[in-house]
């Protein structure tokens, strides 16, 4: 099984501050890396797919990149509706697991 | 639009059976995958398993694997989570979710699932 890591578990922000969050995996998955953004009592959703591309609708301030082992999701510019857990999640082996989340506040 | 629409919250004992459902509208229900995620209380998401609804050919995660079954009726456009013998462990948040290209595009809205005595 494919292990995902990510850091912070944790990260209180200041809006219009940059956001940077990191995912690792155990062995190479390419780019079959996608992050979702689920804020509180919501459901999860979709925001990049495979690393670096831009799922439609979501604000252009949310970027990705990476591949291999080493993805990162970045916020620019930080707006306080972007107060939510950020998982990231493979695809390229069964079973599709998901990392265990980080949690952006806002100060 | 396309939605996934999940069945009401249900309260159980220990023991107990359980069938959650989510039907899919707004597309072609049986192009896509439709996988089930756990989420429990406070806790990350975590995958189960995955239906093809064209043939009702499914996986499983190995830590689910055996303890619950997933199925499909196309003719309905429903994929449905089921227990035979539910645990006090089960009780969490379960998503349906939407594989397209790799991705998982369209959640449901979820449902709480409490076993309790």
């Amino acid at each position: 099984e494919i292990v995902l890591t990510q850091s912070p578990d944790f990260q209180s922000v200041t809006p219009k501050e940059k956001v940077t969050i990191t995912c690792r995996a155990s062995q190479s998955i390419g780019s079959s890396l996608h992050w979702y953004q689920q804020k509180p009592d919501q459901s999860p959703k979709l925001l990049i797919k495979y690393a670096s591309q831009s799922f439609s609708g979501v604000p252009s301030r949310f970027s990705g990149s990476g591949s291999g082992t080493d993805f990162t999701l970045t916020i620019n510019s930080l707006e306080a509706e972007d107060a939510a857990t950020y998982y990231c999640h493979q695809s390229s082996d069964l079973p599709f697991t998901f990392g265990p989340g980080t949690k952006v506040d806002i100060k | 639009e396309v939605q996934l629409v999940q069945s009401g919250a249900e309260v159980k004992k220990p023991g107990e059976s359980l069938r959650i459902s989510c039907k899919g509208s707004g597309y072609t229900f049986v192009s896509s995958w439709i996988y089930w995620v756990r989420q429990m209380p406070g806790k990350g998401l975590e995958w189960m398993g995955r239906i093809d609804p064209r043939g009702s050919y499914s996986n499983y995660s190995p830590s689910f694997q055996g303890h619950v079954t997933i199925s499909a009726d196309r003719s309905i456009s429903t994929a449905y989570l089921q227990w035979s013998s539910l645990k006090a462990s089960d009780t969490a948040i379960y998503y349906c979710a939407r594989l397209v290209s790799g991705t998982l595009d369209v959640w449901g809205q979820g449902t709480t699932v409490t076993v309790s005595s």
